[in-house]
């Protein structure tokens, strides 16, 4: 199957930093990319839609200014997430959807982030 | 709204058979995915169906009922490996994903 890599996969940051979130899809053109946290033991929950050179749809109750998004190019989105606070410490997930798919989609490796 | 339905967790021993069951109420459908989530990682795809019956695939077999809104996840052969938690998303109208809150599977020996 496709291939999606995310970087980084550990991130530990001091509280108030700014943290990026890459995701690459390395052997197919992404037309759109899912970014999705999730809390231990819940499921996924989606954060924002993005499709490549435009701007992303986030998810009601997603802040939009904390989490930057940008899908650049149909193989890299990435996650920004500002002014990082402990209560954002997640695994961070992105998924990425090609051409004529039949909706199956690639998942990254997963970020988790601790914010001290 | 939309919503979607799986227990919480199951147990079943090494060998045996177990099966997953996801009810859902989505605006629209366009495919119900089966995703398999260990423990800090992300999900890997199991299964896609789009019409009603089963799909079989090595261990794992997937079924659809699109009339009962149901779908279930068949494990075969258990081992211990399969000790994850199993994720049932349904695609609506819009293509968005709907997605369960999982069903953590415990395997005993």
């Amino acid at each position: 199957g496709a291939v999606v890599s995310q970087h980084p996969s550990w991130v530990i940051c001091k509280s108030g930093t700014s943290v990026k979130i890459e995701c690459r899809s390395l052997d197919f053109q992404a037309t759109t990319m899912f970014w999705y946290r999730q809390f231990p033991k819940q499921s996924l929950m989606l954060m924002a839609t993005s499709n490549e050179g435009s701007k992303a749809t986030y998810e009601q109750g997603v802040e939009k200014d904390k989490f930057l998004i940008n899908h650049a190019s149909l193989t890299l989105s990435t996650l920004t997430v500002t002014s990082a606070h402990p209560e954002d410490s997640s695994f961070y997930i992105c998924s990425a959807r090609g051409y004529g798919d039949t909706g199956e989609l690639f998942f990254g490796e997963g970020s988790r982030l601790t914010v001290l | 709204g939309q919503n979607i339905d799986q227990p919480t967790e199951m147990t079943a021993t090494e060998g045996a058979i177990v099966q997953i069951n996801c009810t859902y109420q989505t605006s629209g459908f366009n495919g119900l995915f089966w995703y398999q989530q260990h423990a800090g990682e992300a999900p890997t795809f199991l299964s896609y169906n789009v019409l009603d019956g089963l799909e079989e695939k090595g261990r794992f077999s997937s079924f659809l009922s699109r009339s009962k809104g149901y779908s279930y996840l068949l494990l075969k052969e258990l081992q211990m490996k399969d000790s994850a938690s199993y994720l049932c998303a349904v695609m609506d109208s819009n293509y968005q994903l709907i997605w369960g809150a999982g069903t953590k599977l415990i395997i005993k020996p």
